[in-house]
């Protein structure tokens, strides 16, 4: 079956903008997550979903970072005002219920740069 | 704060050697603790979730023991081949609380497996 998606896979930004990513979870998984990896670094956290709501948002580094799922399924995360230390590799992932020994399965992640 | 550390950072073996590498992480409010395989350009793969003390697990040549008394997990590949070549990542997840289902990771082993 399809696995989790994420569009786009690139994304090439000037700093100030606004960017917009999206996440396709494998379909009936609840439980949706984010991550940003920076260069050297393992994947950290950002927030995760279960259903629409979002049940913990403590990752996300400031307010100009932002997520939603709408429907349960599709989610965008959203960056205003991106600066050159956002560049990294935003990853999506979903899992079924959302129980702690879930296993989360990864999408390919969007490599943004702002420049 | 958690701290998830990996050793080694890189390492080169030959095709056919046996290797192992190790993730360590808190001993304390242990939960369950994912091993997970990143080839370039792709998606990271789920190998294992591990969540009992003294757990071994096995997919193939790859193999994954867990202590979680004093607080690590070895990942062994047996018969290295090219295609094991990838970023081995372990992430930790700590005692529930509240809905908190986030994964911390290491920041990787890097493995390159030489013809």
């Amino acid at each position: 079956g399809a696995g989790v998606s994420q569009t786009p896979s690139n994304k090439v930004t000037e700093k100030g903008k606004y960017v917009e990513l999206r996440c396709d979870p494998i379909s009936g998984h609840t439980a949706l997550y984010w991550y940003r990896q920076s260069l050297g670094q393992g994947p950290e956290f950002l927030i995760y979903f279960q259903g629409t709501g979002a049940a913990d948002d403590s990752g996300l580094p400031n307010d100009r970072f932002f997520a939603v799922r709408p429907e349960g399924s599709v989610s965008t995360l959203k960056i205003q005002r991106t600066e050159r230390g956002d560049s990294a590799v935003y990853l999506c992932a979903s899992s079924a219920e959302g129980m702690e020994a879930d296993t989360q399965y990864f999408g390919p992640g969007t490599r943004l740069t702002v420049l | 704060i958690l701290n998830v550390e990996q050793s080694p950072q890189s390492l080169h073996v030959q095709e056919g050697d046996s290797t192992n590498f190790t993730c360590s992480f808190p001993s304390s409010n242990f939960y369950a603790l994912h091993w997970y395989r990143w080839e370039t350009a792709k998606s990271p793969e789920a190998l294992f979730v591990m969540t009992l003390n003294g757990d071994e697990k096995k997919k193939g040549r790859i193999s994954a023991t867990l202590n979680t008394k004093e607080g690590y997990s070895y990942l062994y590949i047996k018969g290295s081949q090219p295609e094991d070549s990838a970023t081995y990542l372990c992430a930790f997840i700590s005692s529930p609380s509240g809905s908190a289902r986030q994964l911390t990771f290491g920041s990787g082993t890097q493995l390159t497996v030489l013809p």
